[in-house]
């Protein structure tokens, strides 16, 4: 059973950078065709997706964050990382790490594991 | 940018049949999943690829897409289902949900 656990300081302060990373137990991270994202919700708001990376460290970002994410991985301990830049309120929400299946040629995606979400704050 | 519209909300009362359904341009002609995620905890798989189920999750959950719209069907519908309900497909290599459909069984 695959599990994933994220990690990170609860409270950024404005303009700062955020990060977490996502542990992967259970199963390995540099599986062929998994790919591995990052997702949030602000509370009581909808899902949006935040970015995706695979072990060959080939990367995708949601267009409207896009030149504020960096996604990378390590394989040696299983994980994989997030870092979000000059951060504001607005980005407050709870971050989830996710196992994501996607099947390029098709365009089918789903996410079949996810961690259990961390809360990150943004305040001075 | 591509965008999946959904209803704040359906009531249905137990034992009967709710339908969620989610709705964008030519949607049908992509692969739907759904989620369900209750207070409190993370999202759960119940439907991917239009109308399959994951392991473990019951068969009174089937899914279905055509034209715009993809429908979220729960037959016989139980109190544990209350939740969240999000659709989700993809575009130009990103992931879009839907804003969220909150049930409730009254």
């Amino acid at each position: 059973q695959v599990q994933l656990q994220e990690s990170g300081p609860g409270l950024v302060k404005p303009s700062q950078t955020l990060s977490l990373t996502c542990t992967v137990s259970g199963g390995s991270i540099s599986s062929d065709i998994h790919y591995w994202s990052w997702i949030r919700q602000p509370a009581g708001k909808g899902l949006e997706w935040i970015g995706r990376i695979h072990s060959s460290g080939s990367t995708s970002n949601s267009p409207s964050l896009k030149s504020r994410v960096t996604i990378s991985v390590d394989t040696s301990k299983n994980q994989f990382s997030l870092k979000l830049s000059s951060v504001t309120a607005a980005d407050t929400a709870v971050y989830y790490c996710a196992r994501e299946e996607y099947h390029i040629l098709t365009g089918l995606i789903l996410h079949d594991y996810w961690g259990q979400g961390t809360l990150v704050t943004v305040s001075s | 940018s591509y965008e999946l519209t959904q209803p704040p909300s359906v009531s249905v009362s137990p034992g009967q049949t709710a339908s969620i359904p989610c709705s964008g341009d030519s949607l049908g002609d992509k692969y739907a999943s759904w989620y369900q995620q209750k207070p409190g905890q993370s999202p759960v798989l119940v439907i991917y690829q239009d109308n399959k189920r994951p392991s473990g999750i019951p068969e009174r959950f089937s899914g279905s897409n055509s034209g715009n719209t993809a429908t979220l069907t729960i037959s016989g519908t139980q109190a544990m289902d209350e939740a969240d309900y999000y659709c989700q497909a993809w575009d130009s290599s990103t992931v879009v949900f839907g804003g969220g459909t909150k049930l409730t069984v009254l």
